[in-house]
């Protein structure tokens, strides 16, 4: 089994770019697609990213992934960031027959 | 519109078993995707349970293998959780999902609490 970490929190100002990791413990981050949820307080969790950088319709292109087989991580950019950004943020992966989530990253936009 | 609708008891007593439905509408579940189940502790981050695809084959997170059961009931358009022998540690916010490329829809959640 892998781990996915995730900084416990991050915070920026309105307008500014954050970007948050995720780094996986064992194999490689490019050997599987990483997704990227977005869990407001008292929400179930919604996608702005799969597989590695795409995003699901209606997500703003303020929202970008990627993933750095150097550092075997994968990052959620958000450029120019809302206060209504400020949500917990999970990555997600798998291998073959597990899948597994990162512990979750606060985001503060203040 | 896929909708995800969990249902089950909201209180479960230690050492029971925990059973969770999830109701599909505006999709086929025999048509394919993965279902998953999904769990969130109070305060705490997700963690994957386990997944079922629509022929029946199973999936589950080696830390609670030993005492998950999925499974699929495509006359009825939905797919259940049982997990056995629970405890403290199990209370949470359990989802349900649909699962293509990514978990697409989610249920809204449904708190279960395991006490006596």
């Amino acid at each position: 089994n892998f781990m996915l970490t995730q900084p416990h929190s991050v915070s920026e100002s309105p307008g500014k770019t954050v970007t948050i990791s995720c780094t996986r413990s064992s194999g490689s981050i490019a050997s599987n697609y990483v997704q990227w949820y977005q869990q407001r307080p008292g929400s179930s969790p919604t996608t702005v990213i799969y597989e590695d950088n795409q995003r699901p319709s209606g997500v703003p292109d303020r929202f970008s992934g990627s993933i750095d087989s150097s550092s075997n991580s994968a990052s959620l950019t958000i450029s120019g960031l809302k206060t209504e950004d400020e949500a917990d943020y999970y990555c997600q992966s798998y291998d073959s027959s597990n899948q597994v989530f990162g512990g979750g990253t606060k985001l503060t936009v203040l | 519109q896929v909708q995800l609708q969990e249902s089950g008891p909201g209180l479960v007593k230690p050492s029971e078993t925990l059973s969770l439905t999830c109701a599909v509408s505006g999709y086929s579940i025999s048509s394919g995707y993965y279902w998953g189940w999904i769990r969130q502790p109070p305060g705490k981050g997700l963690e994957w349970i386990g997944s079922i695809y629509h022929s029946g084959s199973t999936y589950y997170n080696p830390s609670l293998k030993s005492r998950v059961t999925i499974s699929v009931d495509t006359s009825k358009n939905q797919f259940s959780l049982k997990l056995s022998s629970v405890t403290a540690a199990d209370t949470a916010v359990y989802y349900c999902a649909s699962c293509g490329s990514y978990y697409e829809y989610w249920g809204q959640g449904t708190l279960v609490t395991v006490s006596s």
